[in-house]
C-alpha cells in the first residue's frame, strides 16, 4: 500500500523568498511521485513528476523536486516565490497497481505575502 | 485538443436523493479515473474505468458506482446521499498503454453540497 505525508498544512513565505514544500511517502515498490498544484475553485494541474531516470526533476513555473530513496521524500522547492505561486500543492504516489490510483497527501496551503 | 470537462460545476441535493455526475475525457484518452476530495483533504480514488469496465476501486461503499460509455465519457452515480458525501468531485482521464505511466489529465470538478 502507498501513502503520502505533506509536513505542513499551511506555509508563508514572503515574495522572492525560497518555497520548500515537504513530503514523504511510503511505497512498497518503486514509486512514481507527483506535485499537483490546485488553485480556487479548479481542478489538479501537474507541476512535475518522477517516474525514473534523474532524481532531481523540473516542473513548470519554475518549481522542481528532487527523489531521496533513502528519505523517502520528494520536497518541492522553487527558488522565488512569486505571489502566483499562493495555491493549494498536492504531493502523490503511484505505484505497485496494474491501475492508475494515485494516493495523494493532504496537501499544503502556501501563502505569498509581498 | 479539448481537455477533460465534467457537469454540472456545482450540485444541491438533499440526504437520501440520488445524483449523477459527468465527465468527458480529453480526445484521445481511453480511461477515466473519479476520486472524491473534501473539504481540507487531498483527493481519494473512487474507481477507475478503462473500455467501459470498472478497473480498480478504492474505499468506497457500493452505492457509488459508474459507467463508461464507447465515447469514453463517464458517469459517476451516487445513491443514498450522506451528508458526509460532500466534497469536490474529479474526473481525470488518460491513456491507458501496456506498461509505464499514463499521466492523468484532471477536469474542474463538480462541487456536490448534500443538506
Amino acid at each position: 500500500a502507498q501513502s503520502v505525508t505533506q509536513l505542513g498544512s499551511h506555509v508563508s513565505v514572503s515574495e522572492g523568498a525560497l518555497v520548500l514544500l515537504r513530503c514523504n511517502y511510503s511505497s512498497s515498490v518503486p514509486p512514481y511521485l507527483f506535485w499537483y498544484v490546485q488553485y480556487p475553485n479548479q481542478g489538479l494541474q501537474l507541476l512535475l513528476k518522477y517516474t525514473t531516470g534523474a532524481t532531481l526533476v523540473k516542473g513548470i513555473n519554475g518549481f522542481e523536486a528532487e527523489f531521496k530513496k533513502s528519505e523517502t521524500s520528494f520536497h518541492l522547492t522553487k527558488p522565488s516565490a512569486h505571489m502566483s505561486d499562493a495555491a493549494e500543492y498536492f504531493c502523490a504516489v503511484l505505484g505497485g497497481t496494474s491501475y492508475g490510483k494515485l494516493t495523494f497527501g493532504q496537501g499544503t496551503i502556501l501563502t505569498v505575502h509581498p | 485538443e479539448t481537455g477533460v470537462t465534467q457537469s454540472p460545476t456545482h450540485l444541491i441535493k438533499t440526504r437520501g436523493q440520488q445524483v449523477t455526475l459527468r465527465c468527458s475525457s480529453q480526445s484521445g484518452h481511453n480511461t477515466v479515473s473519479w476520486y472524491q476530495q473534501a473539504l481540507g483533504q487531498g483527493p481519494q480514488f473512487i474507481f477507475q474505468y478503462y473500455r467501459e469496465e470498472e478497473n480498480g476501486r478504492g474505499n468506497f461503499p457500493p452505492r457509488f458506482s459508474g459507467l463508461q460509455f464507447p465515447n469514453y465519457s463517464s458517469e459517476l452515480n451516487v445513491n443514498a446521499l450522506e451528508l458526509d458525501d460532500s466534497a469536490l468531485y474529479l474526473c481525470a482521464s488518460s491513456l491507458a498503454a501496456s506498461g509505464g505511466y499514463n499521466e492523468q489529465f484532471f477536469g474542474p470538478g463538480t462541487r456536490l453540497t448534500v443538506l
